[in-house]
């Protein structure tokens, strides 16, 4: 599975738009980019997945530019709701299991 | 509709005690899994299964057992614990080869 690479943290205010960029250098083939959210004393949460290009759904948007070798997760118009931790993986998703990888995430603050 | 649940919420022990953690899924999901997540950490898969009566080792399987005798239950040992073994433990579940994974809210384990 594919290494990636977040920033540790990341601060906001309400109202403003949120990209959060992962690096994954090694990205394979076959790998699919995937981002989930966790909230404190919660499981994590399945936002969006993507392949390649942008994907776009009623909470996010995933843009994957065209070596796939980073990615980067919009939100936006962030509320204090959005105050989360966000983790980027990268696996191929198969018969054998879909393991998900998780690195440390980034820690969203949105501050009124 | 339930979704993952998982017993007990928290739980206290003794080193070299054991215990089951038992999650619970209604949504006939084929795969489940067990992750631990250590504070200030990402989730690491222990143990998972593509189906009743099968299970796999994940990244960090040592010091636990699992069980899949129903669909719907999938069951983590601890047969002697430790306190190494101090974490958050989540289960999830998928249908098929989904790269969306439901998770439960999580057992908050102490050993002492």
């Amino acid at each position: 599975l594919a290494k990636t690479t977040q920033p540790i943290s990341m601060d906001s205010y309400e109202g403003q738009e949120v990209n959060i960029t992962c690096s994954h250098n090694n990205i394979a083939t076959n790998d699919y980019i995937t981002w989930y959210q966790q909230f404190p004393s919660q499981g994590p949460r399945f936002i969006i997945q993507g392949y390649k290009t942008k994907v776009t759904n009623e909470v996010a948007s995933l843009f994957i530019p065209a070596d796939r070798k980073s990615s980067t997760l919009s939100l936006p118009r962030v509320s204090l709701s959005d105050t989360a931790v966000y983790y980027c993986l990268v696996g191929v998703y198969n018969n054998a299991g879909n393991m998900l990888t998780f690195g440390g995430g980034t820690r969203l603050m949105v501050k009124p | 509709n339930a979704g993952v649940t998982q017993t007990p919420k928290f739980r206290v022990l003794k080193t070299g005690q054991s215990m089951t953690l038992l999650c619970a899924q209604d949504m006939n999901h084929e795969y489940m899994y067990w992750y631990r997540q250590d504070p200030g950490m990402g989730l690491r898969l222990i143990h998972y299964s593509v189906g009743e009566g099968t299970t796999a080792k994940g990244e960090v399987p040592d010091g636990y057992n699992v069980s899949r005798l129903k669909k719907q239950n999938f069951l983590l040992g601890l047969e002697s614990a430790a306190p190494s073994q101090t974490s958050v433990y989540f289960c999830a579940s998928a249908e098929g080869a989904s790269i969306e994974q439901y998770f439960g809210p999580g057992t908050r384990l102490t050993v002492t």
